[in-house]
């Protein structure tokens, strides 16, 4: 398995509140990814990184900000949470872009 | 622009029977990568299979085979003699060369009764 923990593993959170979703990987990937995952439209990328302080946005990265300032962890932090935000947070690590990306446990947020 | 459709959202067999799972994607490009992940009713997502788009060849692991075909633009995912621990929402993923994404089907999920 690859060595990829998420925490915390489940959040419960108030409208308007900051959260922070923590991924760390022990594989020393250069690639990182964070995806949600949501009833009726399987996993979508919020935004990813190609190394420490190199990230880019997904296709749903509105309301969502991240930060990797060593190889081995990746931040999600909903800075405003909304109840759209209410989801489970998959993170994913790579070797490289054409590589297989492994996951996470997930991360469960309610946001109320 | 990519997509992948998984046009089962719900099966339902029995213990032993043999079951397909369909996915057909959608792409401009000619090099591409297909993915098949598992769900199982814990949640975490377990990799299944990659495939390049350069290789047709079908493939057989245990009761697990997989059948891509250029042609008609599928990937479809069998399970042969199946087995209550097969029950998991199963996905379908396409990532495009150069791509940093991967583009998920939105899942079947597979039900195998004792």
């Amino acid at each position: 398995d690859a060595g990829i923990t998420q925490s915390p593993r489940h959040k419960v959170t108030e409208t308007g509140t900051p959260v922070t979703l923590r991924c760390h990987q022990t594989e020393n990937h250069r690639y990182m990814y964070w995806y949600r995952q949501d009833p009726g439209h399987g996993l979508r990328l919020i935004h990813y990184s190609y190394g420490v302080k190199d990230t880019d946005k997904g296709e749903v990265s509105d309301g969502y900000s991240v930060s990797r300032s060593k190889t081995e962890d990746f931040l999600l932090t909903l800075e405003s949470a909304t109840s759209s935000q209410t989801s489970v947070y998959f993170c994913a690590i790579s070797a490289g872009t054409q590589e297989t990306q492994y996951f996470g446990p997930g991360t469960r947020l309610l946001v109320l | 622009a990519q997509k992948v459709t998984q046009a089962q959202t719900e099966i339902s067999v029995v213990e032993k029977e043999d079951v397909t799972l369909d996915c057909v994607y959608e792409t401009r490009d000619t090099t591409y990568y297909l993915f098949w992940y598992k769900q199982p009713p814990s949640g975490e997502l377990v990799f299944l299979i990659r495939r390049n788009s350069f290789d047709e060849q079908n493939e057989i692991s245990g009761r697990y085979s997989w059948n891509f075909q250029k042609s008609t633009s599928s990937f479809n995912f069998t399970i042969t003699a199946s087995q209550v621990v097969d029950s998991a929402v199963y996905f379908c993923a396409l990532s495009e060369a150069g791509a940093q994404k991967l583009v998920f089907g939105q899942g079947t999920r597979l039900t195998i009764n004792p």
